[in-house]
């Protein structure tokens, strides 16, 4: 079964401070892999995307990493701020019949930055 | 990218009736995608609204309950009937302009059923 499991379910940290969050999926055939950011009432708002062969990609403040052998994905924030906080979702895509991807959501971790 | 514009972005309803959200993209897109967000937890899909055709359901979702239209490229609006509070939850559309292309979502619609 397509899954996408995230961990942790929910994280505080410090302003300024640096958190690293998870993510493990068993989607086959993988295609590519994103992370989202989702603030409280907006929709979610793509970070980076990442395909079989690319092991780190960074935006700003945040680098994803891809391990396709164990199915793993990581995503880093560096010096968190304030505006950091939301939930983050990792969402892995495969191919679907007709030559569309369908992606698959994980449940997210929701982040708190606190002053 | 996609700019999508989904309204409304809030509605508090009378259980039994029924609700249409809209969805309008600034450029062509083939596949739009509709999905529904339940307090805490992930996005799960509703169904794909390709232009010209059927809309395709996931399991667990059907039509009557969720009539989709998708009149053109650019546009389409998934309809909640007979709402009763279990409809309560957050619904979002969202596109892929291309293959291998990121997937855009609007700002998403929070619907309220008393």
């Amino acid at each position: 079964k397509n899954q996408v499991e995230q961990s942790p379910q929910s994280l505080i940290i410090l302003e300024g401070k640096n958190c690293t969050l998870q993510c493990n999926y068993t989607v086959s055939p993988f295609s590519n892999l994103r992370w989202y950011k989702q603030d409280t009432g907006r929709g979610p708002v793509s970070l980076t995307i990442m395909t079989f062969s690319e092991n780190t990609k960074s935006n700003g403040r945040y680098t994803a990493t891809l391990d396709a052998d164990t199915k793993q994905s990581s995503l880093h924030i560096t010096a968190s701020q304030l505006s950091d906080s939301a939930s983050y979702i990792c969402v892995v895509s495969f191919m679907f019949s007709g030559g569309y991807n369908k992606l698959i959501f994980g449940a997210g971790t929701r982040l708190a930055v606190h002053p | 990218s996609a700019v999508i514009s989904q309204k409304p972005s809030r509605d508090i309803c009378q259980r039994g009736t029924s609700l249409t959200i809209q969805c309008q993209v600034d450029s062509q897109v083939t596949m739009m995608f509709w999905y529904r967000q339940q307090p805490g937890q992930s996005l799960t899909l509703i169904a794909t609204a390709n232009q010209g055709s059927e809309a395709t359901y996931e399991s667990g979702f059907v039509i009557d309950k969720f009539p989709i239209s998708r009149p053109n490229l650019t546009f389409s609006t998934l309809t909640v009937s007979n709402m009763s509070p279990e409809d309560s939850s957050i619904y979002l559309c969202s596109v892929v302009p291309g293959y291998g292309f990121e997937a855009f979502f609007g700002q998403g619609t929070r619907l309220t059923v008393v």
